[in-house]
């Protein structure tokens, strides 16, 4: 049980150039959800899916589109980088509690943009 | 929209001392989650609060939420270094289970 996984941990991109952050969890939960995490700053929520088929917007979806490929899979796309996406992101997946809900992170990708 | 502060923003603690967390938020909610933050790594959650009066203890660490003063404590006993983090907290804004979190407080305990 791995949880929830992210690739790649690390990238270095240049201005205007695009890429693809993936993210998949093994836990069956209907819930994903993709954070930015700036130096000294808590996370703030990108985009989120509720459930597979379904994505919407969260506090920054500015520069960002994702994909909720399938009820494992959740990717993040930066279509043209620029360096104000510099940052550390962090995928979540959700589990439903009595009342409430569970968020679990993954380990994260290190973006730096030039 | 909903705010979430948390102070103080750093914490240095003595070990053995007692130390508290506050984390205030500005709408109504019922639903109050704690994380911590080792350096360069992801976010473990800590305590689900869920309820208004909700306890929650582990270890030295223990959390409770009064929903109707929009307050959360984290309430550290008896530092130790092992506790160095950052300690978010999060609040649930209802629709959708989204998070907002707060700004964090980073912790180092020194001998």
């Amino acid at each position: 049980n791995a949880g929830v996984t992210q690739t790649p941990k690390f990238q270095v991109l240049k201005t205007g150039q695009s890429m693809t952050l993936q993210c998949a969890q093994d836990m069956n939960h209907n819930s994903m959800y993709w954070y930015r995490q700036d130096p000294g700053m808590g996370l703030r929520l990108i985009y989120y899916s509720a459930s597979e088929g379904t994505t919407d917007k969260g506090e920054v979806p500015n520069g960002y589109n994702v994909s909720r490929l399938n009820k494992r899979e959740f990717s993040l796309r930066l279509e043209s980088a620029a360096p104000s996406q510099t940052s550390v992101y962090f995928c979540a997946s959700s589990e439903v509690l009595a009342g409430g809900f569970e968020q679990f992170f993954g380990p994260g990708t290190r973006l730096t943009v030039l | 929209e909903l705010k979430v502060e948390q102070n103080p923003l750093f914490l240095s603690m003595q070990e053995g001392k007692n130390y508290t967390i506050y984390c205030n938020y500005s709408t109504t909610s019922d639903r109050l989650y704690w994380y911590r933050q080792d350096p360069g790594k992801s976010l473990e959650s800590l305590f689900v609060l869920l309820s208004n009066g909700a306890v929650k203890q582990e270890g030295r660490l223990m959390a409770s939420l009064d929903t109707k003063a929009r307050l959360s404590t984290l309430h550290i006993t008896a530092a130790v270094h092992d506790l160095s983090a950052t300690y978010f907290c999060a609040v649930d804004q209802a629709a959708g289970n989204k998070l907002t979190f707060g700004g964090g407080t980073r912790v180092l305990v020194k001998p």
